[in-house]
């Protein structure tokens, strides 16, 4: 079973348009992370999120984790090329071990 | 400041052969973490070291992996012997500590390929 399910899979999106993705978890999360990823490269740190209600944001990027701290979603404004690549949520489940996502491929049409 | 070191970038061996990878952590990072990603997936978490001991290998295959940090620095990951589906991406980061409060730094990755 997968511990964080991200939605969708895949996006394609026109520049300028605005977007969200999700990263869900039936269990408590403890310390909340987005990372970018090109591919065949690692992981870019976003932003970690750890306080129920929490909002973070860095540049057009604003990362948010509910109430109950077991989902959190990732918003882009305006979409630009360079926002191109994998999104990665990855969590302490429960206290108990690091887990990522599925991850999100995004794509960005000029 | 340094990044996370991998060596080498690109490996590919045929299958029952052994591989081993090199990471160099961020300097004065007590936690190191090794990391399979599979084409499509997630990153998922072999192994995870604070100084030289294991912190958790739950999801190591512990039949054909092993892993060492022996000095609390350096660690290395070996494979042997490698199977087909072992083809991935082997991640490295680091981290001051072990606790969900600290950022997790990534290096470049190895990407294995086994044919």
């Amino acid at each position: 079973s997968q511990e964080l399910e991200q939605s969708p899979q895949s996006l394609i999106v026109q520049e300028g348009k605005n977007l969200t993705i999700n990263c869900t978890s039936s269990k408590t999360l403890y310390g909340l992370y987005w990372y970018k990823q090109k591919y065949g490269e690692g992981l870019i740190f976003l932003m970690m999120l750890q306080k129920g209600g929490e909002e973070k944001s860095h540049e057009k990027i604003t990362a948010k984790l509910d109430e109950k701290k077991q989902q959190s979603s990732l918003h882009i404004t305006a979409s630009q090329p360079s926002h191109a690549g994998i999104y990665l949520c990855g969590a302490d489940i429960s206290g108990n071990q690091f887990y990522f996502g599925t991850g999100t491929s995004l794509t960005v049409i000029p | 400041e340094a990044g996370v070191a991998q060596s080498p970038r690109y490996k590919i061996i045929e299958k029952r052969q052994s591989v081993a990878f090199w990471c160099n952590p961020i300097s004065g990072h007590a936690t190191l973490y090794w990391y399979q990603q599979i084409l499509g997936q997630g990153p998922k978490l072999l192994i995870q070291f604070q100084n030289n001991g294991v912190v958790d290998d739950s999801q190591l295959p512990k039949d054909r992996f092993s892993a060492e940090r022996l000095k609390g620095v350096d660690s290395t990951l070996k494979i042997q012997p490698a199977k087909l589906e072992d083809s991935a991406v082997y991640l490295c980061a680091s981290s001051l500590a072990a606790a969900s409060s600290y950022e997790q730094y990534f290096g470049p990755g190895t990407r294995l390929t086994v044919t």
